[in-house]
């Protein structure tokens, strides 16, 4: 069946150090993958999306990278900051293109 | 402010109640979807709609009903026949449903049945 999911439930990081968050997906035909910051009793928020056709996209502080021959997704996050605690969520598009599916999360635990 | 709401915040029923939960969305966006999270879990979907009137199933529909008359509007109705109504639920929508879009979500509604 289809599934997301995500290498370690949590990651424990220093400010200022670079975090890895990893993620493998199932389905090698989703061609659409996103990741989400959700923090406690909030909504998840955007933070950088990544086509099949592309391996690497960079946002602000953030650089999502695709593995299509190991379906493995990553999120990386420069300069880790205590803003940045949150559970971080992968999802890729369904079969069928009409939905995500979510992997289960992992929690981001940043100390100062 | 262009976004999603979700109301209320927090909802207490009691067992055997039906109950509907909000979601409304100033975005324009055909596509709305509604999930479901449980401590420590990922999102699960339950239904989603690309378009006005007409919706379908997802992954844990049981025990759930949604209307889309509106293309604003997505409310979720948890029946007394979900078993196990008590999670956080979270209310989407994407530009498209076709797939391949962000989907922005709202603040989400606590339940809690007893």
């Amino acid at each position: 069946g289809e599934s997301v999911g995500l290498h370690l439930p949590t990651l424990s990081v220093q400010e200022g150090d670079n975090s890895i968050i990893n993620c493998a997906y199932s389905n090698s035909a989703s061609d659409y993958f996103i990741w989400y910051k959700q923090e406690s009793g909030k909504g998840p928020q955007f933070i950088i999306d990544i086509r099949s056709n592309m391996d690497k996209r960079q946002g602000q502080r953030v650089t999502v990278l695709l593995n299509k021959t190991v379906k493995h997704l990553s999120l990386q996050i420069a300069a880790t900051q205590p803003g940045d605690s949150a559970v971080y969520f992968c999802a890729e598009n369904n079969q069928a293109g009409t939905a995500l599916i979510f992997g289960k999360g992992t929690t981001l635990s940043v100390s100062s | 402010d262009g976004g999603i709401t979700q109301s209320p915040k927090y909802l207490f029923r009691k067992e055997g109640q039906n109950v509907t939960l909000s979601c409304e969305q100033n975005l324009n966006h055909d596509a709305m979807y509604w999930y479901r999270q449980d401590p420590g879990q990922g999102l699960r979907l339950i239904y989603y709609s690309q378009i006005v009137n007409d919706f379908q199933k997802g992954d844990i529909a049981e025990g759930y009903s949604v209307s889309r008359e509106k293309k604003e509007s997505f409310p979720l109705t948890v029946t007394s026949a979900q078993k196990n109504p008590t999670a956080f639920y979270l209310c989407a929508s994407s530009s498209s449903g076709t797939g391949g879009y962000e989907q922005y979500f709202g603040p989400g509604t606590r339940l809690t049945v007893t």
